[in-house]
C-alpha cells in the first residue's frame, strides 16, 4: 500500500528565507505528484502537478522537483513571504488506483516570520 | 473561489441528528468527489462520482450516505454519526475521473459531532 511521508512536519522560517519541503513515497509506480497549498480551515489550492515522466515544474517562486526512482519530491519555495504561510501537501496518483488513486502525505505546516 | 462551494462551513451535530452537507460546481466538470480531513491524519477518499454515478466508495460506513442528483451537485446525507467523524469533510470535482485530471477543492465543511 502506497505511504506518503512529509518532512518536516513543521516549519517556522524569518521572512526571505529559501526553503524546501520533503515528501517521500513507498511506491515509485506513481503517474504524477502534486504539490498542494491549504490554508486554515479551507480547500486545497493546486501549486504544482509533475507528470512521472518530468524532473521538475515551476511556478513563480515555487519549484517542484521528482526523483520517481527514489521516491522523493521537494517543494522549493524562494524568497519566502508571510502570505506563505499554509500547510502544504504533497499526494501521488497511482495508475492502477481506481477512479481516483490519490494518496496524501499528512502536510508540513510552515510559518514565516514577518 | 475555485468554483466549488460547500455549505454549511460549520455543522455542529448530536449523534441522533440527521443532517446533509451540500456541494456545488460551477465549472462544467463531470466528477466529484468527498474526502474527510481528521487532524493528524491524512485526507481520506471516501466517495466519487462521474457522470453522477458513483464509481468509487472506500469501505466508508453506512452512516455516510453520497446523492449526485446531477453532474453540478453532490450531498453527504449523516445520521447516527459518532464523535470520531468529527472532521473537516472537503469536496472536490474534475473534468472526468482521469490520471491526468487535476482536482479542484472546496473550501470544506468542519462536523462537530458531540
Amino acid at each position: 500500500k502506497q505511504e506518503v511521508t512529509q518532512i518536516p512536519a513543521a516549519l517556522s522560517v524569518p521572512e526571505g528565507e529559501n526553503l524546501v519541503l520533503n515528501c517521500s513515497f513507498t511506491d515509485s509506480a506513481i503517474y504524477n505528484l502534486q504539490w498542494f497549498r491549504q490554508d486554515p480551515g479551507k480547500g486545497l489550492t493546486s501549486l504544482l502537478l509533475i507528470q512521472s515522466s518530468q524532473r521538475e515544474q515551476t511556478s513563480g517562486r515555487l519549484n517542484a522537483s521528482l526523483d520517481k526512482s527514489s521516491g522523493r519530491s521537494t517543494l522549493y519555495i524562494a524568497a519566502s513571504q508571510p502570505g506563505d504561510s499554509a500547510t502544504y501537501l504533497c499526494a501521488v496518483r497511482e495508475g492502477g488506483g481506481g477512479a481516483d488513486g490519490l494518496t496524501f502525505g499528512k502536510g508540513t505546516h510552515l510559518i514565516i516570520q514577518p | 473561489e475555485t468554483g466549488v462551494t460547500q455549505t454549511p462551513r460549520h455543522l455542529v451535530m448530536g449523534m441522533t441528528n440527521k443532517k446533509s452537507l451540500k456541494c456545488e460546481q460551477h465549472l462544467g466538470h463531470n466528477a466529484m468527489y468527498w474526502y474527510k480531513q481528521s487532524a493528524k491524519k491524512p485526507l481520506e477518499l471516501m466517495f466519487v462520482y462521474n457522470f453522477k454515478e458513483q464509481t468509487e466508495n472506500n469501505s466508508v460506513p453506512s452512516r455516510f450516505s453520497p446523492e449526485c442528483p446531477n453532474s453540478s451537485h453532490l450531498f453527504l446525507h449523516l445520521h447516527t454519526l459518532q464523535p470520531e467523524d468529527s472532521a473537516l469533510y472537503l469536496c472536490a470535482s474534475s473534468q472526468e475521473t482521469g490520471l491526468s485530471e487535476k482536482l479542484f477543492f472546496g473550501s470544506g465543511t468542519q462536523l462537530s459531532v458531540l
